[in-house]
């Protein structure tokens, strides 16, 4: 069945930790996007990418940084995490057609401490 | 630039009442139009959504339909239900090689017995 799949569902994680988020999708999109989803629920686009090394930074200024080696796979990373990185991140995809919209990952919970 | 402005929250209501969320848009294009849900602790899923004016999109009991004239697509159930409870985002996309939703700040809806 096709879909996208984001792992760890939740992270607690320490300051200063590396992490990385991992996004993959079988349904052979070029585009996927990273969501930050704050607290009052309101969706912040933070990446996106076009396709295979194409990434572009979003209407949020993140420090986190993205890859895309693969079309199926779109990690997100963070080089040093802080308690301010503490939110939902959600992973999406979606087809180049008029009207199609987005498919969304579950999400990944992150917490710093 | 494009925007969706859609009514606060949160709503609540008793179970088999009358369901209204309204949305309004503005857009530089001719723009397609979403509806997502967001159950707790999920990501969002695709509700309903049109592509141009006049046409009505449904599911699951739900419907809205896309009003160019009043540049409007509010939300709708006849009958809500418990398991209804859940945040909804209203979106639009433009068409194009750039083409990124654009998502309302979303409505919390509560139903209770």
């Amino acid at each position: 069945e096709a879909d996208i799949y984001q792992t760890p569902r939740y992270l607690v994680i320490g300051t200063g930790k590396k992490i990385t988020l991992e996004c993959s999708q079988t349904m052979g999109h070029d585009k996927m996007y990273w969501y930050q989803q704050d607290p009052g629920m309101e969706l912040h686009l933070i990446h996106y990418s076009y396709g295979v090394n194409s990434t572009e930074k979003g209407d949020l200024s993140s420090e986190s940084t993205v890859s895309r080696i693969r079309t199926e796979h779109f990690p997100l990373t963070l080089e040093s995490a802080r308690p301010s990185h503490t939110s939902q991140y959600l992973c999406a995809s979606s087809e180049l057609v008029r009207g199609y919209g987005y498919t969304f990952g579950s999400g990944t919970r992150l917490t710093v401490v | 630039g494009d925007s969706v402005t859609q009514m606060e929250g949160p709503v609540t209501l008793s179970e088999e009442a009358f369901l209204t969320i309204n949305c309004t848009y503005t857009a530089t294009g001719y723009p397609s139009l979403f509806w997502y849900v967001q159950y707790p602790g999920e990501g969002l899923q695709l509700l309903l959504k049109a592509t141009k004016a006049d046409d009505k999109g449904s599911n699951k009991g739900f419907e809205a339909t896309y009003r160019k004239e009043t540049t409007s697509f509010h939300l709708e159930k006849g009958s809500v239900q418990v398991s209804d409870s859940a945040v909804y985002f209203c979106a639009l996309s433009i068409t194009g090689t750039a083409s990124k939703l654009t998502f309302g700040t979303g409505t919390r809806l509560q139903v209770m017995l």
